[in-house]
């Protein structure tokens, strides 16, 4: 069975530029999850996303965005970038109730922002 | 807001030791859950709590939900080279924070062989 994918492996923005990371979350999962670990940091909660909705957000600004769509995969947009902003994302996915505590993460997407 | 402080930061080991660390928190968790990361790749899932007072296995792992359902503990035993990585408890609480799960800073574990 196929883990979390997540493209791409690596990106690099310049400062104010947008970034688009995309995730696909394992086969019967319909909760798709986005955490980013900066450098020396732990992972930090992003948004939650579940049959299409957005159910939870992190301490993010809005130009941390993102969406699910009908196949359950999920996209995450961040507007405006900043130097901070250079960090691993890492995209999870889960069953729902009651093993939705679980959560399975893909490789990560490394953006740098420059 | 909700924080887990983890301990110790690092470790050092040799090969064949026991190697424990552990998690906790000012609030309740409902859930517990350990991740293992190596480097450039995301966090592994290697053990879930869920009751208060759980005692775990998974292998060389056992991992316990503390009684106070504040804090929980890992254990590895005799520890061998591929156990080297990042530790990660992680906390589930509920309420307005579902879906979120709530990360420690990490244990960095070396095995020397």
């Amino acid at each position: 069975e196929a883990g979390v994918t997540q493209s791409p492996t690596h990106l690099i923005k310049t400062r104010g530029q947008q970034a688009t990371l995309r995730c696909s979350p394992i086969s019967g999962h319909t909760s798709v999850y986005w955490y980013q670990q900066a450098l020396g940091l732990g992972l930090q909660f992003l948004l939650w996303y579940d049959e299409g909705e957005e159910r939870n957000r992190g301490n993010f600004p809005p130009r941390f965005s993102g969406r699910q769509f009908p196949n359950y995969s999920s996209e995450l947009n961040v507007n405006a970038l900043e130097l901070e902003d250079s960090a691993l994302y890492l995209c999870a996915s889960s069953l729902v109730l009651p093993a939705a505590n679980e959560q399975f993460f893909g490789p990560g997407t490394r953006l740098t922002v420059l | 807001g909700q924080q887990l402080n983890q301990s110790p930061q690092s470790m050092f080991i040799q090969e064949g030791e026991d190697v424990s660390m552990n998690c906790t928190s000012s609030s309740i968790f409902n859930t517990w859950l350990w991740y293992k990361q190596d480097p450039g790749e995301g966090p592994v899932l290697l053990i879930a709590l869920y009751k208060a007072g759980e005692l775990t296995s998974n292998g060389r792992l056992t991992a316990q939900f503390g009684i106070t359902r504040k804090d929980s503990f890992l254990n590895i035993s005799a520890s061998i080279p591929s156990d080297v990585g990042i530790y990660f408890c992680a906390g589930f609480a509920g309420g307005t924070s579902y879906g979120k799960l709530t990360f420690g800073q990490g244990t960095i574990l070396t095995v020397h062989p």
